[in-house]
This record gives structure tokens, sequence and C-alpha cells, in this order.
């Protein structure tokens, strides 16, 4: 079944404490890239990735890496969280970065104390 | 920068239409999308239209688009209660490399 899959579904972590949300899919897709959902805000864009090896920064990438060394794969990690990044995360792929659609994860609910 | 809009809810009865609606400021949009995202889960392309058509049907759906006015619209017939969900309006263009720009969702709530 063709999809992407972000692990865990639900953290819970204090203020520094250094985290990784991992993101995969199985399309073989080029792009690949992370949002953060806030009730009133809608999706805003931390970082994408064209393919392997090439990332760059979205709308509110700040306090946020991202690595992309295998087509399938493309962590999220917080080095240093803060609660201001407690957020609702979607990771999400398309075939290219034009490409109509994009498949999303199911989200990830970060909760930052 | 760019930005869209839309209005945060929607309260229909069951059995009538929906209209949702949305609008962008980007005058060199190339292609308007409408994503569902139903509770506790990611989003889901419904439909999109691109920038030189005025209207697209698919079944219950139906997007018109006022390019003059920068407005979308998504019309959901005989609205039912699986359609319950947040609806998100995104536009993206050539000259932003095809980058989607969102709004910041209507949620559907449907009345018996």
């Amino acid at each position: 079944e063709a999809q992407v899959t972000q692990n865990p579904r639900y953290l819970i972590t204090v203020t520094g404490k250094k985290l990784t949300v991992t993101c995969s899919q199985n399309m073989n897709h080029e792009y690949m890239s992370w949002y953060r959902q806030d009730p009133g805000l809608g999706l805003r864009q931390i970082y994408y990735s064209m393919n392997v090896e090439v990332t760059d920064k979205g709308d509110v990438p700040e306090g946020y890496k991202v690595s992309r060394k295998e087509k399938r794969n493309f962590p999220l990690i917080l080095e240093s969280p803060s609660p201001n990044q407690t957020s609702l995360y979607f990771c999400a792929s398309s075939l290219s970065q034009g490409a109509h659609e994009q498949y999303f994860g199911p989200g990830t609910r970060l909760t930052v104390t | 920068g760019e930005d869209v809009e839309q209005s945060l809810f929607l309260s229909v009865r069951e059995g009538d239409s929906s209209v949702i609606n949305c609008t962008y400021t980007d005058s060199s949009s190339t292609y308007l999308y409408w994503y569902k995202q139903e509770p506790g889960a990611g989003l889901q392309l419904l439909t999109y239209i691109f920038s030189n058509m005025d209207m697209k049907q698919d079944q219950r759906l139906t997007v018109l688009l006022n390019k003059k006015d920068k407005h979308l619209s998504l019309r959901i017939a005989d609205t039912q209660t699986g359609d319950s969900a947040i609806y998100f309006c995104a536009e993206s263009s050539q000259d932003s490399n095809y980058q989607l720009i969102w709004g910041a969702g209507t949620k559907l709530i449907i009345k018996p």
C-alpha cells in the first residue's frame, strides 16, 4: 500500500531534550516536506527536500533540522525543543515539487512542557 | 507574501449543500487545490483546478473559480455526516516554484 508513515504519532517531552520524528514513504517520491499545523494558522512549511541530499528552508525553519540521506526517509530533528514547538506535525511527499498531489502522513502530535 | 484566506467554521444541515469559500492574493496562481482532513488523519487531495478553468465538477463536488476576484469555492451537494472534516484551500504558481500556499482551513460541521 502506498503510504507515508510517521513515528511516533504522539510525543510528550520536556524543554531541551533532543528528539527526532521519522518520516518514510514507499512511493519513490523525490519531493518531501514537513509542515506544522496550529489552530487558525493552517499548514506552515518547515523544511522541504527536492531530492536526496537537497534540503531547503520553508516558512518556519527556526529550531528544526532535517536530513535526506535516502530517498524514502526525511527525519525532522528538534535539537532543543521549546514549548512554542508544541504542535501537530505532518510529513508529506510527492513525485516532484510541482506535482499536483501531495501525500500526507497521519501526523505527529508533539507536546513540549 | 502571498496569502490564502478562509472562514474557520461552516455549519450546515445534513442533506443541504455546503459552500466553502477561499480567497487568495497571488495574481499569478496557476493551480488551486482543495484538501480534506478528517479527524485524526492527514490531509487528502480532494480536487484541483487549473487557473484557466472556471468550473470543475466531480460527483458531489463542484469547484468554482473567479479569477478576476481571486475567489475559489467548493460546493458539496447533499452533505453527509462523513463530510465532517477540515477543508483546506491552497494555491501554487510557477513564480514560486509551485510551493503551496495554504489557507487556515474551514471546519465543516454537519447538523442532523
